[in-house]
This record gives structure tokens, sequence and C-alpha cells, in this order.
């Protein structure tokens, strides 16, 4: 099976700050890789599916990037409310792997 | 606006049996592929089972293979996950979930997730 592996698993940055997430997968999925948002004690929340496409409503200071094996999500400019922890998922084919995830904390 | 609602959490001792459901409304249920994603407290998302719009496939994390089966009553709008040998590692918030546009295996639409929990 293939594996998805996220780095960091946390990391602290300022408001402002361009924040970069990575997910490597074992093996080539193309791009069929989602990002998702969950916030303390709520439902995860969709933000990029292929890889590359902001799903509606997500603020355009998200973007996703890669194919392959190598997967970036990158936050422009950090802001508040996004404190939250951030997964991967591969949906190529089952199993259907999410990441360990990447917690995201303010300095 | 498609919603998802789980039931049929609750606690159940190492062994036991539970039947979590999700009754789906707001689309068309009958032509969606279907998932139970779990949370552990404090840990990861993990994959558990997906099923078809047409119920004929049916896919496992191994971690639950063999002990879950995911199924669906169409003309009840329902999804099910029975879950049997239940033990500590078992103990999570159950979502389901599937993508509003009926066509892909990553998911816009979720419940609020029910809560197993397996102790003595």
């Amino acid at each position: 099976d293939i594996q998805m592996t996220q780095s960091p698993s946390s990391l602290s940055a300022s408001v402002g700050d361009r924040v970069t997430i990575t997910c490597r997968a074992s093996q080539g999925i193309s791009t069929y890789l989602a990002w998702y948002q969950q916030k303390l004690g709520k439902v995860p929340k969709l933000l990029i599916y292929a890889a590359s496409t902001l799903q509606s409503g997500v603020p355009s200071r998200f973007s996703g990037s890669g194919s392959e094996t190598d997967f970036t999500l990158t936050i422009s400019s950090l802001q508040p409310e996004d404190v939250a922890t951030y997964y991967c998922q591969k949906y190529n084919s089952a199993p259907l792997t999410f990441g360990g995830g990447t917690k995201v904390e303010l300095k | 606006e498609v919603q998802l609602l789980e039931s049929g959490g609750g606690l159940v001792q190492p062994g036991g049996s539970l039947r979590l459901s999700c009754a789906a409304s707001g689309f068309a249920f009958s032509i969606y592929a279907m998932t139970w994603v779990r949370q552990a407290p404090g840990k990861g998302l993990e994959w558990v089972s997906t099923i078809n719009y047409n119920g004929v496939g049916a896919y496992y994390a191994d971690s639950v293979k063999g002990r879950f089966t995911i199924s669906r009553d169409d003309s009840k709008n329902t999804l099910y996950l029975q879950m049997n040998s239940l033990s500590a590692e078992d103990t999570a918030v159950y979502y389901c979930a599937c993508d509003s546009s009926g066509y892909y295996y990553y998911f816009d639409s979720w419940g609020q997730g029910t809560l197993v929990t397996v102790s003595s």
C-alpha cells in the first residue's frame, strides 16, 4: 500500500508568514491528492483537491502544488484563523490513506 | 445541500459489536460512493471503509478488514458500518463522508461524527 508522509508534524509561525507543508507519497499518485483543514473540535474541511484546485469558498492564500510523489500546501500569509491541523489524503485508489497531519500554531 | 447525520455510537465492551448509521439527505444518495473515516482521541484521520454507489465494491483498511462491514440501504438513504470484535484501538469518532459531485474519493461533505468508546 502507498504511504503518505507529511512534514513537519508541527510548526509555529507568525501572522503574515508564508507556511509550507509537505506531503510525500511512497509511490506516484498523479494528482489524486487532497488537503484538509481541521480546527480543534471541528469536522475536517476540504481545502484543495486534484493537488492544486482550490475548493469553493477557500481563501486564495491557500494553494497546492505537486504531482506523483511530492506535494505542497502553502499558506501565503498566515492568519490567526488558520491555526489548525492539516492533512493530505490520496484518492487514486483504495486505501484512501491520510497523512499523519501537520499542526500549525501561532508564534 | 448535502447533509449527513451519524448515529449509533456509544460505549461497548471489548469484543462487542456496534452498528453505526449515517442518514443522508439533500443529494441523490444512491449514485454516490460513501465512506467512513475515524479519528481516535488526539490522533489523526484514518480512512476506514468505502462503498461504491452500487454497493458492489467495498474497500476496507487493513486495521478493520474482517471485523467491519460497510453497507447501504438506498431506499432509506442510509449508510451503515457493522463493527464486530471491537477493541480499545477502535475507540474514535466515526465520520461518514462523501464527495458531493459523486465522482471522486475525496470528501467535501462530512457528518458531525459519532463517538465509539470501547472499554470495560
